[in-house]
Formats: structure tokens, sequence, C-alpha cells
């Protein structure tokens, strides 16, 4: 079975701070996917990134980072200079491939809810 | 259409009686997932569609809720005998051909 862990319930920080969201997950599958989705206040669920079991290099796009660890489990996202519209509650999910190619239900960690104070 | 449309965004209904919930993914994607979220938690995964088939339901927490996709589009989520423990904010998710999952606003749930 797939689980996935973020550990932090909640952090807070001072604008301009970075932080760092940590991500650890399950799984018996070999090719599988993993995912972070940004929940701001608003209540809706953004799409931010999406990393391929195999592909293991690290992302950066803009102020946001992704460190992918398999000998760990871990997918990491840190925001660098944080701002305080960065102030959400941040998912991290898996999924294991269907068998048809169109299906890939995700399993989501409870969440880390981030707090940028001005 | 642009986004994931979910209808309505928040219904409160008495204990006992049906709810529909509506969503429109969006257009031409042939996957659809519903989710279900809790206060304070992550999306948990109810039910999933690839054009009108229902894949999988495996999420479904008992009989009393199903969801049908007829025309390989918009998709009903439907609870009958509503109970209070099955308040929370309900998602729906399409996907095209990249496997990326885009949610709706949701729809909030309060059974009284």
């Amino acid at each position: 079975a797939q689980k996935v862990t973020q550990a932090q319930t909640e952090i807070s920080v001072v604008e301009k701070e970075d932080v760092t969201l940590d991500c650890v997950y399950e799984t018996r599958d070999t090719t599988y996917y993993l995912f972070w989705y940004k929940q701001p206040p608003s209540g809706e669920l953004v799409f931010l990134i999406r990393r391929n079991s195999f592909d293991e290099q690290n992302e950066i796009s803009g102020r946001y980072s992704w460190n992918f660890q398999k000998s760990t489990s871990s997918f990491n996202f840190t925001i660098t200079a944080s701002q305080v519209v960065d102030s959400a509650v941040y998912f991290c999910a898996l999924s294991e491939p269907h068998l048809d190619t169109a299906g890939n239900k995700l399993t989501f960690g409870g969440g880390t809810r981030v707090l940028v104070k001005p | 259409g642009a986004g994931v449309s979910q209808s309505p965004r928040y219904k409160v209904t008495k204990r006992g009686q049906d709810v529909a919930l509506r969503c429109d993914p969006i257009s031409g994607h042939v996957s659809l997932y519903w989710y279900r979220q809790a206060l304070g938690q992550g999306p948990e995964f109810l039910t999933y569609f690839n054009y009108e088939a229902q894949q999988d339901k495996s999420g479904l927490p008992n009989d009393r809720f199903s969801a049908e996709r007829p025309e390989g589009s918009i998709s009903t989520l439907t609870i009958q005998r509503t109970e209070q423990r099955d308040s929370a904010m309900y998602r729906c998710a399409s996907a095209g051909t990249e496997n990326i999952q885009y949610f709706g606003a949701g729809t909030r749930l309060s059974v009284l």
C-alpha cells in the first residue's frame, strides 16, 4: 500500500526566510509519480509539480525548488525568500500508474500549513 | 471549459436527505476523479472514470455513495441518506493524456 507522510503540520516563518517542507513516501512499485499541490486560503487545490520515479534531477522554478532522493524515499520542497502570498497548505502526493495509461489515483499526505508573516 | 467546475460550491443538508454533487471537467480530459477531504487532512480517493467507464470505486466508503459519468464528460457524485460523518470537502479532478490531475474548487458539504 502507498503512504505519504508530511511530518510537519505547521511552519511559521518571517517573510524572506527560506522554508523547506518534508515529504516521505512508501510504495512497492518501481514506477511512480510524485506531486506537490498548493491549497491557498481560498481553498482550491493548485498543481505545482510532478516528478517521475526515474528522474532524480532536482528542479527549480523561480523561488520554488524540489529535492527528490530515491534512496531515502523523500521529495522535499523548498520555498526561497518566502512571501506572504506563499501562505497556504502544501500537499505532497504519490501515484502508481494504473494498467491503462489514463489513470493515476493520488495518495496525499496530511499537508503542511505554511504561514509567512510580514 | 477553462478549468474544472464543481457545483454547488456549498451544500447544507439535513441528515437523511440525498445530495448530488456535480463536476464538469476540463474539455477533452478523458479521466475524472473524485476525492473527499476532511478538515485538516489531505484528500482521499473515492472513485475514478476513464471516459464513461467507472474504472475504480474502491474508495467509496459504503453503498450510500455512487457516481456516474454517463456521456464521458460531466460526472455526478450522489450520497443517499446523508449522515453527519459525510460532512467534508468533495473534490473533483480531471486529467488529460499527460496524466496530471487538475482540481476544481470543491463542494463543501455540511450535514446537519
